[in-house]
């Protein structure tokens, strides 16, 4: 596609339920990343995948996250028994892969735990 | 230790007016990549620039200009002129020897340009 797609927009959840989000990154983008942004904060590295290489999977920050990625398309972050410190912005993005290559983002997908 | 800084959390401004965001960084490499974006009210990741730590010259685009000094470890991003559209945050972010696995992140600036 044009750019990087992310779904849902918006989500809100309960706590203690499992969340899935969605990333279509840019045709023929071979990185890939998931962010974290809090509200008012920077962002949080979470993963990052390069073709079929093994994901750097260092910035999760629990065994509760996770993330899978099919070759060089769709990524989908998982998030089980999510807790209200897990509402954020949720961030992909996609790049060329190479040294420096420019980094796009999708839109976000917001969640909200409740 | 790796590390951007913005230390300015919030400007306002009145439209027309030109305004400065600083970025400062540490980095123990010698190579490395500066980059700033965008993120207005939407909430989408909008890259404006990406420059390499060998090329020192400044750049101009449209309204936007960019200021790298070594010397000063400091890229920083001047809006001439500035319009509504332009509110927004501004991130500057560093990636070490090209990596961008896990680019650095400065807090950001929030930018309100005010009519």
């Amino acid at each position: 596609g044009a750019g990087v797609s992310q779904s849902p927009s918006n989500k809100v959840t309960e706590k203690g339920k499992d969340v899935e989000l969605r990333c279509d990154p840019i045709s023929g983008h071979t990185a890939l990343y998931w962010y974290r942004q809090r509200l008012g904060q920077g962002l949080e590295f979470l993963i990052y995948f390069q073709g079929n290489s093994a994901p750097d999977k260092s910035g999760l920050p629990s065994d509760r996250f996770s993330a899978e990625r099919t070759g060089e398309s769709v990524s989908t972050l998982t998030i089980q028994r999510t807790q209200q410190e897990d509402s954020a912005v949720y961030l992909c993005a996609s790049s060329a892969g190479q040294v420096a290559s420019t980094i796009y983002f999708g839109e976000g997908s917001w969640l909200t735990v409740v | 230790a790796q590390k951007v800084t913005q230390a300015q959390t919030e400007i306002s401004v009145v439209e027309k007016e030109d305004v400065t965001l600083d970025c400062v960084y540490e980095t123990r490499d010698t190579t490395y990549y500066l980059f700033w974006y965008k993120q207005p009210p939407s909430g989408e990741l909008v890259f404006l620039i990406r420059r390499n730590s060998f090329d020192e010259q400044n750049e101009i685009s449209g309204r936007y200009s960019w200021n790298f000094q070594k010397s000063t470890s400091s890229f920083n991003f001047t809006i001439t002129a500035s319009q509504v559209v332009d509110s927004a945050v501004y991130f500057c972010a560093l990636s070490e020897d090209g990596n961008n696995r896990k680019l650095i992140w400065g807090l950001g600036t929030s930018l309100a340009v005010n009519p």
